[in-house]
């Protein structure tokens, strides 16, 4: 979608290695996303935050780490203790109101080395 | 029991067919209802939005069966480009703030 901005496309992990993905947006979205995505599944939610400085763990947050300092950006760091990190992480974003959709980043590709 | 449950598919059918998908869901809270479209190794695409009436948008139709707490998709006649995988949201219910849960998708493969 227009307006969120995931970086880099395609990452490599080294063995012990933490990693950052960056997520920004400019649609001035309240909330923000990261899911993973593993080969032939669905979704599975990471971590999320409703308002800056304040972040929630989703069903997947172990080995996962997050920071919401600005409104614009969270980004998602992929810590050493995520045994098995290879998969499309997306990064999605939506307004305040409940009954709003969400809309997603292009996503990045983490793989190991 | 899953929170939203989708048949994986894939469904194949020719140009021109009419094919339609379900979804069913168990948080009986659930306010909002929504249709992705994820095409191969790229991201979700907001779909349609599902209203408690049924909406159209050209050949897409959805509905929602809140007594039976499911939703459809109903795609009418099927063009190539409508190969991708079809992606059931429901936002997560009341006291629930702003999470949506995915199915896992329902794959179409349309063929000349």
């Amino acid at each position: 979608d227009g307006g969120i901005t995931q970086s880099p496309k395609y990452l490599f992990r080294k063995e012990g290695q933490n990693v950052t993905l960056s997520c920004e947006q400019n649609l001035n979205h309240d909330a923000m996303y990261w899911y993973r995505q593993d080969p032939g599944q669905g979704l599975r939610l990471i971590y999320y935050s409703q308002i800056v400085n304040d972040f929630q763990k989703g069903d997947i947050a172990e080995g996962y780490s997050v920071s919401r300092e600005k409104k614009e950006s969270f980004p998602l760091t992929v810590t050493s203790a995520q045994k098995n990190p290879t998969a499309f992480y997306l990064c999605a974003t939506k307004t305040g109101a409940s009954n709003q959709p969400q809309h997603f980043g292009d996503g990045t590709r983490l793989s190991i080395l | 029991r899953k929170e939203v449950e989708q048949d994986p598919g894939p469904f194949n059918v020719p140009e021109g067919a009419t094919v339609a998908f379900n979804c069913t869901y168990s948080n009986s809270a659930s306010q909002s209802f929504f249709w992705y479209r994820q095409d191969c190794r790229k991201e979700p695409k907001l779909l349609m939005s599902v209203y408690s009436s049924g909406n159209e948008d050209g050949r897409f139709t959805a509905q929602l069966n809140r007594a039976s707490q499911y939703i459809s998709l109903l795609i009418r006649d099927s063009k190539l480009s409508d190969s991708a995988t079809y992606l059931c949201v429901v936002h997560g219910g009341s006291g629930n703030t702003g999470k949506l849960i995915f199915g896992q998708g329902t794959t179409l493969q349309v063929k000349p």
